[in-house]
């Protein structure tokens, strides 16, 4: 079975700092990976996925993603937080080879302070 | 701009009474997803349609139906509304294929259905 963990109910950062939020998972075999964001009164919304090649993925908004195989992990990155980068985030997961459900974690909120 | 629209944004509902809450979309997705989304518990996948009047269930059908007569739309179903039915739901479209392609999802901006 497929499952995902997000560690943090919370994170707080300030802004102009480092963010990470943080994502394992548990799927047999090769994943594709997604994180999608949710701001107030509105929908998920797309940000980045991993299918493979390059561990590190860009995506919208300046942030990216490290995919570690290793540590079955796919942290949510961003050099510089911005006030308007505080929301709800969700690290989604889809196995490769069998189904074609998308599996979310339960989601981390992050509030960046002024 | 794929556009998933869900008819109510707010939908307040009393024990027992029949739920319709239904989702339209504009890109000519082949799959369609109810999802609904609870605090800690993040989104849980409730129905799912490849195709039309084709359904198959999520994690968590039990007290609810969907129904897909168009493409385009994919109705959830609460048959007799309980006060554990009181969530955010979440309606979700998708191309067929792969994430390696095109596949991710596209999301309405969900209905918060309160069951009094």
């Amino acid at each position: 079975a497929q499952s995902v963990a997000q560690p943090e109910d919370q994170v707080n950062v300030a802004e102009g700092n480092p963010l990470t939020v943080k994502c394992t998972y548990s799927v047999s075999g090769n994943p594709y990976l997604f994180w999608y964001v949710q701001y107030p009164n509105r929908g998920l919304q797309f940000l980045l996925k991993y299918i493979t090649g390059d561990n590190l993925v860009k995506g919208s908004y300046g942030f990216e993603a490290e995919f570690n195989k290793s540590q079955t992990s796919f942290h949510l990155k961003k050099p510089s937080a911005l006030v308007s980068d505080s929301a709800l985030y969700f690290c989604a997961v889809r196995a490769r080879n069998y189904g074609q459900n998308f599996v979310f974690g339960p989601g981390t909120r992050l509030s960046v302070l002024p | 701009d794929v556009k998933v629209t869900q008819s109510s944004r707010y939908l307040v509902k009393r024990t027992g009474e029949k739920v319709f809450l239904e989702c339209v979309q504009d890109m000519d997705h082949e799959n369609m997803f109810w999802y609904r989304q609870d605090p800690g518990l993040g989104l849980r996948l409730i129905y799912f349609s490849y195709d039309v009047k084709m359904k198959e269930k999520g994690d968590i059908p039990e007290g609810y139906s969907v129904s897909r007569e168009k493409k385009e739309r994919f109705s959830l179903i609460l048959e007799s509304a309980s006060t554990n039915q009181t969530s955010m739901y979440l309606c979700a479209s998708s191309p067929v294929g792969t994430p390696a392609t095109n596949e991710k999802l596209f999301f309405g901006s969900g209905t918060q259905l309160s069951v009094l």
